[in-house]
């Protein structure tokens, strides 16, 4: 398994700004991912980072709002920008190995948006 | 289309008794199949998974789940529950030729003294 950090665990900030999370993992990973998990839900991804080059964003996320890097194989920042209440959750770190398929995931960073 | 459900939003059990929780799946093949546990402002730890071979697997803190193909099922179970076990649980999937999961909406797990 991975040891997965992020920083910070948790942050209130206000509507308009931008806040950025780091993750950091113990190995050197194949993947990495961001999801969102708002109050009360499941889980979503957000985006795969990837090493190097632009990260994979899914159905209803953009870079403009959420850009990510991922400048080695154990790192990676996601940045909510330009924040609004609505950005409220739990924004989780996860890692994967290719060849063995299993996922792990950080503590999470818990963001208020006031 | 494709979808992971949880049909059981919250349970309570007490604590002592056995426990089941369900979930099903719609997608064309059998997909990679996972239990994740998230207790209260932590992150995910994963329970279990099944990739293939024997449809019952053996998870951390005794849990236990079985896949059913002819159900398109994976319950997760344990024969007692314990106090520490409350919490979220989700069940997710890997499909093929992705690499993320996609989750359930979750079980919140309430035990009773």
């Amino acid at each position: 398994s991975a040891v997965i950090s992020q920083k910070p665990s948790r942050d209130i900030c206000q509507r308009g700004t931008s806040l950025t999370i780091q993750c950091q993992v113990d190995s050197q990973v194949t993947m990495m991912f961001w999801y969102r998990q708002q109050p009360g839900q499941s889980l979503t991804l957000i985006a795969t980072a990837n090493q190097g080059s632009e990260a994979t964003y899914e159905s209803g996320f953009v870079i403009d709002k959420f850009p990510i890097s991922r400048p080695n194989l154990t790192f990676s920042t996601l940045t909510v920008s330009n924040m609004s209440p609505e950005d409220s959750s739990i924004y989780l770190c996860s890692v994967a190995y290719r060849d063995t398929y299993e996922q792990y995931f950080g503590p999470g960073t818990r963001l208020t948006v006031t | 289309a494709q979808s992971v459900t949880q049909p059981d939003i919250h349970i309570t059990v007490s604590e002592g008794a056995s426990l089941e929780l369900r979930c099903n799946y719609s997608y064309g093949a059998t997909p990679y199949l996972f239990w994740y546990v998230q207790s209260p402002g932590q992150g995910l730890q994963l329970l279990l998974k099944y990739f293939s071979g024997d449809t019952l697997v053996q998870g951390i803190k005794g849990f236990e789940a079985e896949f059913k193909r002819s159900q398109s099922s994976f319950n997760l179970r344990k024969p007692s529950v314990h106090w520490s076990d409350a919490a979220e649980y989700f069940c997710a999937v890997r499909v093929t030729g992705a690499n993320n999961l996609f989750f359930g909406t979750g079980t919140r797990l309430t035990v009773i003294p």
